[in-house]
């Protein structure tokens, strides 16, 4: 299958400051990107869709100012977290795909830990 | 909106052996997909198996199958001859056939199926 390579793998950072996730398809153009967002133990929940060239959509109850998207190329996506609390601490995972209903593909997530 | 629901929190299963993991969904949706994927500690989201809704023939894939129930919603995964790389989380997941802003996936809350040696 097509390759989502998501960057980076872990990171801590301080209350208050940002953090970028970078989120790349490496063999395929993508249309389409996720991302979800995964608390210990618990299920994947959409937090948006990212379409190449145009804003992200949100789902409800998820702050489009504290969770910046951007997916300015079609290989390419960035979700970052501004102004970073402890509550923001946790799994974050993107997925892509190249056309409309084509298989998703997944990154291997980002360990979001803020102290 | 789609929901889909897994009453399992935890399955466990003799290594060899066959265990089975429900899902059941709801929808008003007459095409979608169903999937179910596997998350092995590394947290890597892996696609067991999918099926298409119009099928009625239900999806194998080697030591996995489905149990696709249309009318009564259900959606369960086989998984026969089970091996210890079989432990994980597995998700079930809906996706609507109409959706026009690409693959949006919707999961179950998860089983961790536990493989005994």
């Amino acid at each position: 299958g097509a390759v989502v390579s998501q960057h980076p793998s872990r990171v801590i950072c301080k209350s208050g400051t940002s953090v970028k996730i970078e989120c790349r398809s490496l063999d395929f153009q993508a249309t389409t990107m996720f991302w979800y967002r995964q608390f210990p133990k618990q299920s994947l929940m959409l937090m948006a869709t990212s379409n190449e060239g145009s804003k992200a959509t949100y789902e409800q109850g998820v702050e489009k100012d504290k969770f910046l998207i951007n997916h300015a190329s079609l290989t390419l996506s960035t979700l970052t977290v501004t102004s970073a609390h402890p509550e923001d601490s946790s799994f974050y995972i993107c997925s892509a795909e190249e056309t409309v209903n084509t298989e998703a593909f997944f990154g291997q997530g980002t360990r979001l830990t803020v102290v | 909106a789609q929901t889909v629901t897994q009453s399992q929190p935890e399955m466990s299963v003799q290594e060899a052996e066959t265990v089975t993991l429900s899902c059941t969904y709801d929808t008003s949706e007459s095409d979608y997909y169903l999937f179910w994927y596997k998350q092995p500690p590394s947290r890597q989201m892996i696609l067991v198996i999918r099926q298409e809704a119009y099928k009625q023939q239900n999806a194998t894939e080697n030591r996995f199958s489905v149990n696709f129930q249309k009318a009564a919603k259900s959606f369960s995964l086989k998984i026969s001859d089970s091996q210890l790389g079989d432990a994980a989380m597995y998700f079930c997941a809906y996706r609507s056939a109409f959706e026009t802003s690409g693959s949006r996936l919707t999961f179950g809350e998860g089983t961790q199926l536990t493989v005994n040696p």
